[in-house]
């Protein structure tokens, strides 16, 4: 079984800071990793996903993350916050011929001007 | 390119009755997951269609159950429903095939309120 767990249930960052969200998993087997973003009232966008080779993934809107096989980490960061950052953000985990997404508990970031 | 759509959006019960929502998925996608979200115990994945045949299924009671049709849409059904029912509903479509790291497509999802 994998499981996610994703440290911090709230972020608070300045305009123009750095965004960091933490994310561990567990999984026996090889993990695919991913990154949601959930606006309200609207359902999840990828941000991005690892499933295989380079472990430096580049997503949307500026965001990406590295997956650490050896800290079983796949945090996620973002140079610079922008105010359309704010959001809910979820790590998921899947592995093959699992077909289901494990989700953290998400991670509500919050930009001040 | 349409995205995946869900209907209704909102929908209000009450308690012992029983609801349909339904999910088209992103054109040439078959494969079809649906899960719940709700403040307390967050996004749990309550089952996965492939080809009309259920691959998957999360840790829900009997009352939850759900369909795929040959074109690939989705209904989930929930009977005798009950308050705790009430929560974001999100279906997500995929290419799907033999492995599970295609990424998942979700809707906006059903809201629904039990009363």
């Amino acid at each position: 079984a994998q499981s996610v767990t994703q440290l911090g249930s709230h972020v608070s960052v300045s305009e123009g800071a750095l965004v960091l969200l933490r994310c561990n998993y567990s999984s026996s087997v090889p993990p695919y990793l991913f990154w949601y973003v959930q606006y309200p009232n609207q359902g999840l966008q990828l941000l991005l996903k690892y499933t295989t080779g380079a472990t430096l993934v580049k997503g949307i809107n500026g965001f990406e993350a590295e997956f650490k096989k050896s800290e079983t980490s796949f945090h996620l960061t973002k140079p610079s916050a922008h105010m359309s950052d704010a959001a809910e953000y979820f790590c998921a985990v899947s592995s093959s011929n699992d077909y289901k997404l494990s989700f953290g508990a998400g991670t509500t970031v919050t930009v001040r001007a | 390119k349409a995205g995946v759509t869900q209907t209704p959006r909102y929908l209000i019960k009450t308690r012992g009755q029983q609801v349909t929502l339904s999910c088209s998925p992103i054109s040439g996608h078959r494969s079809v997951s649906w899960y719940q979200q709700t403040p307390g115990q967050g996004l749990q994945f309550l089952f996965e269609y492939f080809s009309e045949t259920q691959r998957n299924k999360g840790n829900f009671p009997g009352r939850f159950s759900g369909r795929q049709f040959s074109n690939s849409r989705s209904e989930m059904n929930v009977s005798t429903l009950e308050l705790g029912d009430s929560a974001l509903y999100l279906c997500a479509s995929s290419l799907g095939g033999g492995d599970s790291n295609q990424p998942q497509h979700f809707g906006d999802g059903t809201r629904l309120s039990i009363l």
